[in-house]
């Protein structure tokens, strides 16, 4: 089954900063997509960032990009000038390549951004 | 709609107490999850529908859990004989496309509450 872990259990970050959030997977998969969710107070999921294994580019989204290292099953994301707004639980997902399979999330990350 | 409504927001039941908690995906969205969500933990899988079938039911924690999608639109969630174990928030999301390759629209979750 895969797993996937998140060492950090809280992060601060200095409005205007740069943060970097850890990820780590276990899978036998050669193929598949990863994810990073931010979840605001009001619960709600909110996609950041999705990259698929198979490419070999680091995904970018504005300020938020990742650093993807498929033979170490990292995918950490870094948060470039942080804003007031970014601060929430942060979590990072894994779904295999295959129709209808469920993602599987991490333990979260609360981000604290500080003015 | 032009987002996923779950309803309601908030529940409180009496331990024993049956519960439904209902999903309103995006129109048309073909592909239906339900997440559950313990305090300071990430979503776990509960059950996927495809259209009105339920092709996945595998993380539901027990058969005091039911979900149905009859008509392949709206969803209900339904806990019998609720325990204080079930208090969680509980995750609705759906996607479009049977393949999630634009991405899953999550709700705003109902928190369960098991007195």
């Amino acid at each position: 089954a895969q797993t996937v872990t998140q060492s950090q259990p809280e992060m601060s970050v200095q409005e205007a900063e740069t943060v970097t959030l850890s990820c780590t997977y276990d899978t036998s998969e050669s193929d598949y997509y990863l994810f990073w969710y931010k979840q605001p107070p009001s619960r709600q999921m909110i996609l950041v960032i999705r990259q698929e294994a198979y490419k070999q580019q680091n995904a970018t989204e504005n300020r938020f990009s990742v650093n993807f290292q498929k033979a170490a099953k990292s995918f950490s994301l870094k948060i470039s000038d942080s804003q007031l707004g970014d601060a929430a639980m942060y979590f990072c997902a894994y779904r295999r390549v295959e129709y209808g399979n469920k993602l599987v999330f991490g333990a979260g990350t609360i981000l604290r951004v500080k003015s | 709609g032009a987002g996923v409504s779950q309803s309601p927001r908030y529940k409180v039941a009496k331990r024993g107490q049956d519960v439904a908690l209902r999903c309103d995906p995006i129109s048309g969205h073909v592909s239906l999850f339900w997440y559950q969500q313990a305090l300071g933990q990430g979503p776990e899988f509960l059950t996927y529908f495809q259209n009105e079938a339920q092709l996945d039911k595998s993380g539901l924690p027990s058969d005091r859990f039911f979900a149905e999608r009859p008509e392949g639109s709206v969803s209900t969630l339904k806990i019998q004989r609720t325990q204080q174990e079930d208090s969680a928030v509980y995750l609705c999301a759906s996607s479009r496309d049977i393949q999630g390759l634009y991405g899953y629209t999550f709700g705003s979750g109902t928190r369960l509450t098991v007195v």
